[in-house]
């Protein structure tokens, strides 16, 4: 079974850009979770989405969206880019729930703004 | 609010050592305790994923301890391997089941040859 997969794998922008991060979950999983890592924060939640719908929201600026499709794709976009915006976005994928069933991890995509 | 800590943030060893990684959380209403593995720039894996039910779970060199009460999960290594270097998280749900994760820091181990 393949595994979870984010497109593009790294990404440079300039600030007051945005972005589009991709996110393809396992198949059978209808739970896309989205997380931001970096070095002083750690991993932080930023959205979930179930059924297309979005089930839960972290504590990010309205600058973070995202959606999910009818197969279970997600995408993540970030509009007006800040410099503090670098870092990696982690996707992850379960069964139904993130906090019952096990999270599978995609690779990440790596965001550097300039 | 769930705040989950790791202690130590690093941690380096030689080869064939045993070693635990400690994860704490304040609220012991937990569901389930996840363990997970991360390499250098790379995405998670899961390791282990122990219920609240259980009071311990185990894969192959890794057994990982549950004490809800207390607030507490270790993670033990046996007869590490340079391999076994990454970073190490511990993640609990943020209140019931149907939340997301909270992350510790992460420990991170360095097995030396």
């Amino acid at each position: 079974k393949a595994g979870v997969t984010q497109t593009p794998r790294y990404l440079i922008k300039t600030r007051g850009q945005q972005v589009t991060l991709s996110c393809s979950p396992i198949s059978g999983h209808r739970s896309v979770s989205w997380y931001q890592q970096t070095p002083g924060q750690g991993l932080q939640f930023l959205f979930e989405y179930f059924s297309e719908t979005q089930r839960n929201k972290g504590n990010f600026p309205g600058r973070f969206s995202g959606r999910q499709f009818s197969n279970s794709r997600s995408e993540m976009n970030v509009s007006t880019l800040e410099l503090g915006d670098s870092a990696l976005y982690l996707c992850a994928s379960s069964l139904e729930y993130p906090g019952v069933d096990t999270q599978y991890f995609g690779p990440g995509t790596r965001l550097t703004v300039l | 609010k769930q705040e989950v800590t790791q202690i130590p943030a690093a941690l380096s060893v030689p080869e064939g050592e045993n070693l635990v990684l400690n994860c704490s959380f304040t609220d012991s209403a937990i569901y389930n305790l996840q363990w997970f593995r991360q390499d250098p720039g790379k995405g998670l894996t899961s390791l282990l994923l122990i219920q609240s039910s259980q009071r311990e779970q185990t894969s192959g060199r890794l057994n990982a301890s549950l004490d809800k009460s207390s607030g507490r999960s270790t993670l033990y290594i046996a007869a590490s391997q340079p391999g076994d270097s990454a970073t190490y998280l511990c993640a609990v749900p943020q209140r019931s089941g149907n939340t997301p994760l909270v992350f510790g820091k992460g420990t991170r181990l360095s097995v030396i040859a």
